[in-house]
C-alpha cells in the first residue's frame, strides 16, 4: 500500500504567492523528504526532515513535521516563475532501506 | 547536480527487441534503484541493490531484470519489450538506504 499521500495533486497560484503542500503517511518513519521533478528530468532532492524535528527551513522552503498526525507540509515563500514543478514527499519506513514516494503535487506558477 | 547518468534518453523501438538500459553513477555509492513513472503520476521501485552481487525486486512487479556486478554501475533489461512496458524509467542512487536520493533525467521508453 501506499507510504505518501499528497495534497493538493495540483495547485495553480500566482507568481509571488505562498505554495504549501501536504503530505501524509502511515507508518513510523526515521525521516522524510521533498524533492522536486521539473517536466522531463529526474527529481532533485530538497529537504530532509527527521523523525525528531518538527520545523526545518531551507532559503525559501520551509518544511514542518507532525509525527503524531504522520503528516508533513511544505511551504515555498515568493513564488516564482521556475518554481513551476511537481514536488514529490518521500518516506522511509523504520528497518526499511528505500524511500516511498507519493504521488505528487504538479506545482504552477503563473506570472 | 549529482553524477549519476541515464541512457539512452529516449528509446522507440519494436515489441520483442531485448533492450538493456544503462545507469551510471561516480559517487561511489552502494545503494541503487530503478523506478518506472508514467507521466504526471507517482514513482514505483522497479528493483534496487545494496551493493555489488545484490539484487532485490521492488514494490512494483516487473518483466525486467537488473545486474550490479560493479558498484558504479546498474543496468536494467527486458528480454523482449511489449506496449505494456512503454513508460519512463528513473535511476537512483544514495550513500544510505534512508538517505537522499540522487536520480539520473531518466530513460523514456516507447515500445511500438
Amino acid at each position: 500500500s501506499q507510504q505518501g499521500e499528497e495534497d493538493p495533486q495540483a495547485l495553480s497560484i500566482q507568481e509571488g504567492e505562498n505554495a504549501t503542500m501536504n503530505c501524509s503517511y502511515k507508518t513510523s518513519i526515521n525521516n522524510l523528504q521533498w524533492y522536486r521533478q521539473n517536466s522531463g528530468r529526474g527529481l532533485v532532492h530538497l529537504i530532509l526532515i527527521r523523525s525528531n524535528e518538527r520545523e526545518k527551513h531551507s532559503g525559501r522552503l520551509r518544511v514542518t513535521l507532525d509525527t503524531s498526525k504522520k503528516s508533513s507540509s511544505l511551504l515555498i515563500t515568493a513564488s516564482r516563475a521556475a518554481d513551476t514543478a511537481s514536488y514529490f514527499c518521500a518516506t522511509d519506513a523504520r528497518r526499511a532501506q528505500k524511500l516511498v514516494f507519493g504521488q505528487g503535487t504538479r506545482l504552477t506558477i503563473n506570472p | 547536480e549529482a553524477d549519476i547518468y541515464q541512457t539512452p534518453r529516449y528509446l522507440v523501438i519494436g515489441t520483442g527487441k531485448k533492450i538493456t538500459l544503462e545507469c551510471s553513477q561516480t559517487m561511489g555509492h552502494d545503494k541503487m534503484y530503478w523506478y518506472q513513472q508514467d507521466p504526471g503520476m507517482e514513482l514505483h521501485l522497479i528493483h534496487y541493490s545494496y551493493g555489488v552481487n545484490s539484487t532485490e525486486k521492488g514494490d512494483l512487479s516487473s518483466e525486467s531484470t537488473v545486474s550490479r556486478i560493479r558498484t558504479e554501475h546498474f543496468p536494467l533489461t527486458l528480454e523482449s519489450a511489449r506496449p505494456s512496458h512503454t513508460s519512463q524509467y528513473l535511476c537512483a542512487s544514495s550513500a544510505n538506504g534512508n538517505q537522499p536520493q540522487h536520480f539520473g533525467d531518466g530513460t523514456r521508453l516507447s515500445i511500438l
